[in-house]
């Protein structure tokens, strides 16, 4: 257990409106990461953080957007959500002086 | 492309069997690799890794192998349990300074009882 917490679980939205996923930390570390998981296409990284206001787009970064203002807390932005963007989201933080990640529960994201 | 690749979807296992999930890669800059397993509404959960500079690590009934040359990493269960039914994820990082994952498809391993 690493300590990750995600809200909300699961959030049912509508095409065009503003989503904000967030992602809480109790362990102060200083890596956090936003990956979305799609039946046949694993889990793809959207940004990631190395640090307080420090982030970094990862592979599938388009439509979102992220901030981190405190070391325990990163959220994920979908500015204006597509049906696209409907996905399990998952927050992962990484243990300092390793490579290994460690997951939060999830959250489900349906965009009608 | 893809840089990692799990090219069995899925597996079907008799229960007390051995389970031998594969991996390939291609970046050969990729120079740590882990298995993660996943049940369904949870996240994923870190089970065992190994660094290019070994060829096997073992912790209970998980075995991971790891064959530079070919690229290729594989992860054995033995003896397979009910219980080990779930998606697993083989990852891949290029080191200290990448700080990034990458991930495969996954492999849906069903354990028949």
């Amino acid at each position: 257990d690493a300590g990750i917490t995600q809200s909300p679980r699961h959030k049912v939205t509508e095409t065009g409106t503003p989503v904000t996923l967030r992602c809480h930390q109790t362990e102060n570390h200083r890596y956090m990461y936003w990956y979305r998981q799609d039946p046949g296409h694993g889990l793809r990284l959207i940004h990631y953080s190395y640090g307080v206001k420090d982030t970094d787009k990862g592979e599938v970064s388009d439509g979102y957007s992220v901030s981190r203002s405190k070391t325990e807390d990163f959220l994920l932005t979908l500015e204006s959500a597509t049906s696209s963007q409907t996905s399990v989201y998952f927050c992962a933080i990484r243990r300092d002086l390793t490579d290994t990640q460690y997951f939060g529960p999830g959250t489900r994201l349906t965009v009608l | 492309d893809q840089q990692v690749k799990q090219n069995s979807p899925s597996l079907s296992v008799q229960e007390g069997r051995i389970s031998i999930l594969n991996c390939d890669y291609t970046n050969s800059m990729f120079d740590y690799f882990l298995w993660y397993k996943k049940y369904p509404a949870e996240g994923p959960t870190f089970l065992i890794s190994i660094s290019s500079i070994k060829d096997k690590n073992e912790d209970g009934r998980f075995t991971v192998f790891l064959n530079k040359s070919a690229k290729h990493l594989s992860l054995h269960i033995v003896p397979s349990q009910p219980g080990d039914s779930a998606v697993y994820f083989c990852a891949a990082s290029a080191g200290a300074g990448s700080y990034q994952l990458t991930f495969g498809k996954g492999t849906k391993l069903s354990v028949i009882p």
